[in-house]
């Protein structure tokens, strides 16, 4: 199956920055990715369908400004948490679906301090 | 909720028992899926069922599916203290982009 690549997988940043997770698939071009978002103790919520060339599509509730997606190419994919507060806080997964089935990043700990 | 619900939320059982998971989801799907993930790491893709198939198996893995009752059901024969883990049903609904929605999910404690 597809192999997807996630950078990185720790990261604690300063409350009011933003930080760039990257999703990278090596071996398949993706035209959609998917962008998960995990609390502690809790299940992966979806909170966006990447577009490679066009604009992401996103869950209701998540806020387009605070979350940019951009799927530039058909190999990476990247979510920029802009403005981090410490609500932020969380694992973030990405995802990728092909003929074969599903493959997921390892996911991006995010610790807003 | 986009999230179909699992139950039970907790199990915890002695080695060699089985374990039950159940799963209802709430639209038209292409398949179910199961996963498994270990504390605070990635997701493991377990099994797939297609929305055509009624029961499936891989090694002590025992998929079930209902699409009339819109739920499934894992089991896991003879446990193993490793088998402990968060499980996840994920389904894939009908004209919605191949995008998965996950269960609640069911966290599994397997004592020796």
């Amino acid at each position: 199956g597809a192999v997807v690549s996630q950078h990185p997988s720790r990261v604690i940043c300063k409350s009011g920055t933003s930080v760039k997770i990257e999703c990278r698939s090596l071996d398949f071009q993706a035209t959609t990715m998917f962008w998960y978002r995990q609390f502690p103790k809790q299940s992966l919520m979806l909170m966006a369908t990447s577009n490679e060339g066009s604009k992401a599509t996103y869950e209701q509730g998540v806020e387009k400004d605070k979350f940019l997606i951009n799927h530039a190419s058909l190999t990476l994919s990247t979510l920029t948490v802009t403005s981090a507060h410490p609500e932020d806080s969380s694992f973030y997964i990405c995802s990728l679906g092909t003929l074969y089935g599903y493959t997921f990043g390892s996911g991006t700990r995010l610790t807003v301090v | 909720s986009q999230q179909g619900e699992e139950d039970p939320q907790a199990l915890s059982i002695q080695e060699g028992e089985n374990a039950t998971m159940n799963c209802s989801y709430k639209t038209s799907i292409n398949n179910l899926q199961w996963y498994r993930q270990n504390s605070g790491r990635g997701l493991v893709h377990l099994i797939l069922i297609r929305s055509n198939e009624r029961e499936k198996h891989s090694g002590r893995l025992r998929v079930t599916l209902d699409t009339s009752k819109k739920s499934s059901s894992l089991l896991i024969t003879a446990s193993r203290a490793a088998d402990t883990a968060s499980y996840f049903c994920a389904t894939a609904p009908i004209g919605q982009g191949g995008k998965l929605i996950f269960g609640q999910g069911t966290e599994l404690s397997v004592k020796p």
